[in-house]
């Protein structure tokens, strides 16, 4: 099984403030990496594909990049609504697993 | 827009068994494969399984191999999770979600039903 980790497991920081965060495959998945957004009693919510491809209707704040086994998710100037957790996925193969995520919250 | 309602979330004992359902509006059912991620109280995301827009493919975790059983009725537009064998760590709150086209781009997702086992 493809591991998926995440870095850091939580970030504290400031609506306007620049964020990244990193997710690292244990083998290449090219460029098979998703983005979700998560809050608590909610649907999760489809961020990025394919790496950098924004998905319809998510603010261009949000972008993706990297290939093979190290990607990363970053918010150019946090908005409130942004303070969630994060999450990563390969989509390169079953079980498509997931990172432990990443927990933003309000500095 | 398209929305995904599941049901059939309940408290169950171990050994026991559930069906979990999810009904879909606004796409062309059959057009997409669907799959069920699960969230365990304090956990993360977990994919649980993953079923083609036929119906002919199937996959799943090894956590629940030989225990659950993913399916579809694309006549109803619902997908179906049936739970056999359950065990405590089975806990969580279950989601259906769509595949945008490969199968693990899921970029649509329901609001979740919580699954309970517990004696």
């Amino acid at each position: 099984d493809i591991q998926m980790t995440q870095s850091p497991s939580s970030l504290s920081a400031s609506a306007g403030d620049r964020v990244t965060i990193t997710c690292r495959a244990s083998q290449s998945i090219s460029g098979y990496l998703n983005w979700y957004q998560h809050k608590p009693g909610k649907a999760p919510k489809f961020l990025i594909y394919a790496a950098s491809s924004l998905q319809s209707g998510v603010p261009s704040r949000f972008s993706g990049s990297g290939s093979g086994t190290e990607f990363t998710l970053t918010i150019s100037s946090l908005q409130p609504e942004d303070f969630a957790t994060y999450y990563c996925q390969q989509s390169y193969s079953t079980p498509y697993t997931f990172g432990q995520g990443t927990k933003l919250e309000i500095k | 827009e398209v929305q995904l309602v599941e049901s059939g979330g309940d408290l169950a004992q171990p050994g026991g068994s559930l069906r979990l359902s999810c009904v879909v509006s606004e796409i062309t059912f059959s057009n997409y494969a669907m799959s069920w991620v699960r969230q365990a109280p304090g956990k993360g995301l977990e994919w649980v399984s993953t079923i083609s827009g036929s119906g002919s493919s199937t996959y799943y975790a090894d956590s629940v191999k030989g225990r659950f059983t993913i399916s579809r009725d694309n006549s109803k537009n619902t997908l179906y999770l049936q739970m056999n064998s359950l065990r405590a760590e089975d806990t969580a709150v279950y989601y259906c979600a769509k595949a945008r086209g490969r199968f693990g781009d899921l970029d649509y997702w329901g609001q979740g039903t919580l699954v309970t086992v517990s004696s």
